[in-house]
This record gives C-alpha cells, sequence and structure tokens, in this order.
C-alpha cells in the first residue's frame, strides 16, 4: 500500500540559510500535519491543513510556513534557520470521514550547523 | 490541552519477557495511537485504538476510554522489539483541531 512521502530525506543547511521540505500525503488523504521532534524529545505539532486549507496551527515559529497545492502534496518552507531547529520532521496524512488514524511518513532530518 | 502522561518511562527487558506499558491522558479523546520509533527515527504505526481491544502478533493494546487509559502489551520480547514507545491523543472538535499531542514515550532496550 501507499505510504506517506517525504523529501529530502536528510538536510543539512547553515544558520541564517533557509530550507523546503516536501510531503506526499497517501493517495485520496484530505488532511497534511506537520510535526517536528528535536533530538530526545517527543513529536510536537506545527501545523495541518484540510482540503488546501490550513486548518490547526501548533507551535509553529513565525520564521516557518506551510502550504498544502492543488494536487495535495505540502511543503514546509523555513527560513532563517536557527540551531535550534534541527531535528526530525514528520509528515502525516488521514482520510476525514473513516477514522482519524494519522500515518506518519520516514521523516526528513535537518541538521542546521 | 490534553495531557499525556507514559509510564515507565525507560524499561529494560530479557530477551523473552513480556512487559506492559500505559498511557493516562487527561480528556476525552476520539483518537488514540501507538506508536514504535525504531533507532533509525522512523515511527511505526502500531495500534489506531480509541477504544477497545487490538491484537497484531506478540503486540496487544487495550483502552479504556471512560477511564483514559491505554496499555500496551508486549509479549516474549525481542531485541527488534527495542526502541521508543509513543502514545499519542487527538480530539476532534468542530473547529477542525485533529492533531496528536505525544506522550514523552517509554524506552525500552530488550538484551539478548
Amino acid at each position: 500500500a501507499a505510504g506517506v512521502i517525504q523529501s529530502p530525506r536528510h538536510l543539512i543547511k547553515e544558520k541564517r540559510e533557509t530550507a523546503t521540505l516536501k510531503c506526499y500525503p497517501i493517495p485520496r488523504h484530505d488532511t497534511v500535519y506537520w510535526y517536528q521532534q528535536g533530538p530526545g524529545q517527543d513529536p510536537q505539532f506545527l501545523i495541518s491543513f484540510y482540503e488546501k486549507m490550513q486548518s490547526d496551527k501548533g507551535s509553529i515559529p513565525d520564521r516557518f510556513s506551510a502550504q498544502q497545492f492543488s494536487d495535495y502534496h505540502s511543503e514546509l518552507n523555513m527560513s532563517s534557520l536557527e540551531l535550534g531547529d534541527s531535528a526530525l520532521y514528520f509528515c502525516a496524512s488521514s482520510l476525514s470521514g473513516s477514522s482519524y488514524e494519522q500515518y506518519f511518513g520516514p521523516g526528513t532530518r535537518l541538521t542546521v550547523t | 490541552g490534553i495531557q499525556v502522561e507514559q509510564s515507565p518511562p525507560d524499561l529494560i527487558l530479557q530477551e523473552g519477557a513480556n512487559s506492559t506499558l500505559r498511557c493516562n491522558f487527561s480528556d476525552s479523546v476520539n483518537n488514540l495511537q501507538w506508536f514504535h520509533q525504531n533507532p533509525w527515527g522512523q515511527l511505526i504505526n502500531l495500534f489506531y485504538i480509541p477504544s477497545g481491544t487490538k491484537q497484531n502478533g506478540r503486540l496487544s493494546a487495550t483502552t479504556v476510554a471512560t477511564e483514559r487509559y491505554s496499555l500496551l502489551y508486549i509479549s516474549s520480547s525481542q531485541t527488534t522489539d527495542s526502541g521508543v514507545y509513543f502514545c499519542a491523543v487527538g480530539r476532534y472538535m468542530d473547529t477542525g483541531r485533529r492533531a496528536l499531542t505525544f506522550g514523552s514515550g517509554t524506552r525500552l532496550q530488550v538484551q539478548p
């Protein structure tokens, strides 16, 4: 079965640079979520989209923005990167009307040097 | 927001032993999921279990929604079971909030 696809899987950036993470949800899933997991921490919700509209917002820094496109893929844009942004970034997707189960992608490991 | 507490925080087992991991949550939920995070960082879906009991091989889970807790049972543990086990809960509201709140996890180490 198709799973959530994230790219790139690994990314190394320097401080003050920008980064773009991509997420391709499971086909027909209408909701996409982004989570950030710092070293030794649990995943924290950043932002979600339902049918290409922002659905909810968590602890997402103002330096970050995200959107969902017409083909339902989503991108997380991160600017003015800081050392503290080094983390695993997960994308998850779900299908409304069936269950609320979220399916997670393999994650993008971002390292800021 | 919803509070999620997992216990124990750390667990060391000998291969073949059984274990029970617990997740307590502070409010009613309509989504509860158990994940295994492997050493490579991948989050593996184990169970979607907002209520009731499910079994998958050596793993089973029970959620008692009215008492706001869930249990994950691991039987005949293997070294490949090592990693961090997360419980995550969510509550759908008319405003559309569906995000998962994760517990701090149980770090399991299975020794040969």
